[in-house]
Protein backbone atom coordinates (compact mmCIF):
# COMPACT_ATOMS: atom_id res chain seq x y z
CA UNK A 1 0.00 0.00 0.00
CA UNK A 2 0.81 3.53 -0.23
CA UNK A 3 3.32 4.75 2.39
CA UNK A 4 4.58 8.02 3.67
CA UNK A 5 8.17 9.12 4.84
CA UNK A 6 8.30 11.20 7.04
CA UNK A 7 12.00 12.97 8.21
CA UNK A 8 13.42 13.40 11.06
CA UNK A 9 12.10 10.86 12.97
CA UNK A 10 12.56 13.44 16.38
CA UNK A 11 13.69 16.85 16.83
CA UNK A 12 15.50 18.62 19.46
CA UNK A 13 15.91 21.99 19.81
CA UNK A 14 16.11 25.54 21.61
CA UNK A 15 13.17 27.89 21.92
CA UNK A 16 13.01 30.34 19.52
CA UNK A 17 14.26 28.31 16.87
CA UNK A 18 13.31 27.55 13.87
CA UNK A 19 12.07 23.99 12.72
CA UNK A 20 11.65 22.14 9.47
CA UNK A 21 10.53 18.81 8.69
CA UNK A 22 9.21 16.92 5.06
CA UNK A 23 7.43 13.75 3.99
CA UNK A 24 7.78 12.12 0.90
CA UNK A 25 6.55 9.49 -0.72
CA UNK A 26 6.42 7.62 -3.79
CA UNK A 27 3.00 7.38 -4.88
CA UNK A 28 0.81 10.84 -6.01
CA UNK A 29 -1.73 12.45 -3.51
CA UNK A 30 -4.43 14.70 -4.41
CA UNK A 31 -4.48 16.09 -0.85
CA UNK A 32 -1.52 16.87 1.87
CA UNK A 33 -2.47 17.31 5.25
CA UNK A 34 -0.15 18.20 8.48
CA UNK A 35 -1.22 17.29 11.90
CA UNK A 36 -0.64 17.93 15.40
CA UNK A 37 -0.48 15.10 18.58
CA UNK A 38 -0.35 16.12 21.80
CA UNK A 39 0.17 13.46 24.92
CA UNK A 40 -2.74 11.67 25.43
CA UNK A 41 -4.69 13.23 22.94
CA UNK A 42 -5.92 12.38 19.33
CA UNK A 43 -3.83 14.58 16.09
CA UNK A 44 -5.26 17.65 15.73
CA UNK A 45 -5.36 19.39 12.26
CA UNK A 46 -3.28 21.99 11.43
CA UNK A 47 -2.78 22.40 7.48
CA UNK A 48 -4.81 21.31 4.89
CA UNK A 49 -3.16 21.61 0.68
CA UNK A 50 -5.09 20.44 -2.04
CA UNK A 51 -3.47 21.91 -5.02
CA UNK A 52 0.43 21.02 -6.26
CA UNK A 53 2.37 23.95 -5.01
CA UNK A 54 -0.21 25.56 -2.95
CA UNK A 55 2.20 27.39 0.02
CA UNK A 56 -0.43 27.98 2.82
CA UNK A 57 0.23 29.70 6.67
CA UNK A 58 -1.45 29.16 10.04
CA UNK A 59 0.01 31.71 12.23
CA UNK A 60 3.95 30.43 13.06
CA UNK A 61 3.73 27.62 10.96
CA UNK A 62 4.01 27.04 6.78
CA UNK A 63 3.43 24.04 4.67
CA UNK A 64 3.58 23.42 1.23
CA UNK A 65 2.44 20.70 -1.55
CA UNK A 66 5.38 19.03 -3.53
CA UNK A 67 4.77 20.15 -7.24
CA UNK A 68 5.24 16.39 -8.20
CA UNK A 69 2.36 15.81 -5.34
CA UNK A 70 4.73 12.86 -3.99
CA UNK A 71 5.89 15.71 -1.32
CA UNK A 72 5.34 18.12 1.29
CA UNK A 73 7.36 20.33 4.05
CA UNK A 74 5.84 21.67 7.43
CA UNK A 75 8.22 24.79 8.92
CA UNK A 76 7.44 26.06 12.33
CA UNK A 77 9.34 29.59 12.80
CA UNK A 78 10.46 30.88 16.58
CA UNK A 79 9.21 27.70 18.47
CA UNK A 80 7.77 27.77 21.50
CA UNK A 81 7.26 25.37 24.51
CA UNK A 82 4.04 24.43 23.57
CA UNK A 83 4.94 23.32 20.19
CA UNK A 84 5.83 20.16 21.93
CA UNK A 85 4.37 16.70 20.35
CA UNK A 86 4.25 14.57 17.75
CA UNK A 87 3.63 15.82 13.93
CA UNK A 88 2.06 13.43 11.01
CA UNK A 89 1.93 14.50 7.83
CA UNK A 90 -1.23 13.15 5.81
CA UNK A 91 -1.60 11.92 2.02
CA UNK A 92 -5.14 11.41 0.66
CA UNK A 93 -5.15 8.44 -1.88
CA UNK A 94 -6.43 9.38 -5.41
CA UNK A 95 -9.73 8.67 -7.48
CA UNK A 96 -9.96 5.28 -8.97
CA UNK A 97 -7.12 4.02 -6.90
CA UNK A 98 -7.11 0.83 -3.79
CA UNK A 99 -6.79 3.90 -1.18
CA UNK A 100 -9.26 6.54 -2.54
CA UNK A 101 -11.27 8.21 0.63
CA UNK A 102 -8.17 6.77 2.99
CA UNK A 103 -5.84 8.99 5.05
CA UNK A 104 -2.65 7.49 4.79
CA UNK A 105 -0.62 9.26 7.70
CA UNK A 106 3.17 9.07 7.78
CA UNK A 107 5.19 7.66 10.93
CA UNK A 108 5.48 10.95 13.08
CA UNK A 109 7.99 13.64 14.00
CA UNK A 110 8.40 14.15 17.81
CA UNK A 111 9.60 17.83 18.41
CA UNK A 112 11.03 19.15 21.65
CA UNK A 113 10.94 22.48 22.40
CA UNK A 114 13.87 23.37 25.24
CA UNK A 115 13.16 26.44 27.05
CA UNK B 1 -19.91 20.79 20.03
CA UNK B 2 -18.17 18.58 22.34
CA UNK B 3 -15.83 16.65 19.39
CA UNK B 4 -15.81 12.82 18.97
CA UNK B 5 -16.43 11.43 22.23
CA UNK B 6 -14.56 7.57 23.02
CA UNK B 7 -14.96 5.65 25.73
CA UNK B 8 -13.78 4.04 28.38
CA UNK B 9 -10.52 6.32 27.98
CA UNK B 10 -8.26 3.68 29.16
CA UNK B 11 -9.47 -0.48 29.38
CA UNK B 12 -7.20 -3.29 30.79
CA UNK B 13 -8.39 -6.59 30.05
CA UNK B 14 -7.32 -10.18 30.35
CA UNK B 15 -6.37 -11.94 27.25
CA UNK B 16 -9.22 -14.32 25.88
CA UNK B 17 -11.65 -11.39 27.08
CA UNK B 18 -14.18 -9.42 24.71
CA UNK B 19 -13.19 -5.41 24.47
CA UNK B 20 -15.78 -3.22 23.39
CA UNK B 21 -14.74 0.52 22.56
CA UNK B 22 -17.44 3.12 22.09
CA UNK B 23 -17.42 6.36 19.69
CA UNK B 24 -19.53 9.21 18.98
CA UNK B 25 -18.93 11.30 16.58
CA UNK B 26 -19.77 15.02 16.15
CA UNK B 27 -23.34 15.07 15.20
CA UNK B 28 -23.94 15.69 11.57
CA UNK B 29 -21.02 14.06 10.05
CA UNK B 30 -21.32 11.50 8.14
CA UNK B 31 -17.85 9.90 8.08
CA UNK B 32 -16.47 8.02 10.54
CA UNK B 33 -12.97 6.42 11.06
CA UNK B 34 -11.08 3.88 13.32
CA UNK B 35 -7.52 4.17 13.86
CA UNK B 36 -4.71 2.43 15.81
CA UNK B 37 -1.84 3.85 17.04
CA UNK B 38 1.05 1.76 17.90
CA UNK B 39 4.89 2.30 17.93
CA UNK B 40 5.67 -0.20 15.47
CA UNK B 41 2.92 0.21 13.05
CA UNK B 42 2.19 4.04 13.72
CA UNK B 43 -1.12 4.92 12.93
CA UNK B 44 -3.19 2.50 10.78
CA UNK B 45 -7.25 3.06 9.90
CA UNK B 46 -9.26 -0.36 10.26
CA UNK B 47 -12.28 0.81 8.96
CA UNK B 48 -14.53 3.32 7.78
CA UNK B 49 -18.43 4.22 7.28
CA UNK B 50 -20.14 6.65 5.17
CA UNK B 51 -23.76 7.44 6.67
CA UNK B 52 -23.34 4.34 8.83
CA UNK B 53 -22.26 1.67 6.05
CA UNK B 54 -18.57 0.34 6.30
CA UNK B 55 -16.91 1.09 3.24
CA UNK B 56 -13.51 -0.16 3.74
CA UNK B 57 -12.67 -2.40 6.30
CA UNK B 58 -9.16 -3.86 4.53
CA UNK B 59 -7.11 -2.80 7.81
CA UNK B 60 -8.95 -4.80 10.06
CA UNK B 61 -6.35 -7.17 11.01
CA UNK B 62 -8.27 -10.76 11.80
CA UNK B 63 -11.89 -11.94 12.42
CA UNK B 64 -11.46 -11.34 16.08
CA UNK B 65 -12.03 -7.50 15.27
CA UNK B 66 -15.60 -6.06 14.19
CA UNK B 67 -17.33 -2.52 14.00
CA UNK B 68 -20.96 -1.60 13.95
CA UNK B 69 -22.28 1.97 13.27
CA UNK B 70 -26.37 1.63 14.29
CA UNK B 71 -27.03 4.74 14.24
CA UNK B 72 -24.95 8.00 13.08
CA UNK B 73 -24.54 9.09 16.67
CA UNK B 74 -22.97 5.29 17.87
CA UNK B 75 -20.16 3.23 16.91
CA UNK B 76 -18.71 0.30 18.28
CA UNK B 77 -15.08 -1.76 17.74
CA UNK B 78 -15.56 -4.82 19.09
CA UNK B 79 -12.58 -7.84 19.66
CA UNK B 80 -13.29 -10.61 20.73
CA UNK B 81 -10.85 -12.55 22.16
CA UNK B 82 -8.57 -10.06 22.79
CA UNK B 83 -4.99 -10.66 22.94
CA UNK B 84 -1.78 -9.13 24.18
CA UNK B 85 -0.64 -7.81 20.65
CA UNK B 86 -3.83 -5.82 20.43
CA UNK B 87 -2.34 -3.27 23.27
CA UNK B 88 -2.57 -0.11 21.41
CA UNK B 89 -4.28 3.43 21.33
CA UNK B 90 -7.48 2.99 19.48
CA UNK B 91 -8.83 6.41 17.86
CA UNK B 92 -12.18 7.19 16.36
CA UNK B 93 -12.64 10.44 14.24
CA UNK B 94 -15.36 11.91 12.05
CA UNK B 95 -15.76 13.81 9.31
CA UNK B 96 -17.89 16.14 7.00
CA UNK B 97 -18.71 14.68 3.55
CA UNK B 98 -14.92 14.71 3.40
CA UNK B 99 -12.64 11.55 2.62
CA UNK B 100 -12.16 14.09 -0.17
CA UNK B 101 -10.86 16.86 1.96
CA UNK B 102 -8.86 15.04 5.26
CA UNK B 103 -10.29 16.78 7.36
CA UNK B 104 -10.93 15.09 10.50
CA UNK B 105 -11.65 15.02 13.62
CA UNK B 106 -10.16 12.38 16.44
CA UNK B 107 -11.73 11.62 19.52
CA UNK B 108 -8.86 11.01 22.49
CA UNK B 109 -8.26 7.91 22.06
CA UNK B 110 -9.10 4.58 24.25
CA UNK B 111 -5.64 2.94 25.68
CA UNK B 112 -6.29 -0.71 25.50
CA UNK B 113 -3.73 -2.88 27.38
CA UNK B 114 -4.12 -7.09 26.96
CA UNK B 115 -2.32 -8.37 29.99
Amino acid sequence: GQQLNQSPQSMFIQEGEDVSMNCTSSSIFNTWLWYKQDPGEGPVLLIALYKAGELTSNGRLTAQFGITRKDSFLNISASIPSDVGIYFCAGLGNAGGTSYGKLTFGQGTILTVHP
Amino acid sequence: DAGVIQSPRHEVTEMGQEVTLRCKPISGHDYLFWYRQTMMRGLELLIYFNNNVPIDDSGMPEDRFSAKMPNASFSTLKIQPSEPRDSAVYFCASSLGATLHGRYTFGSGTRLTVV
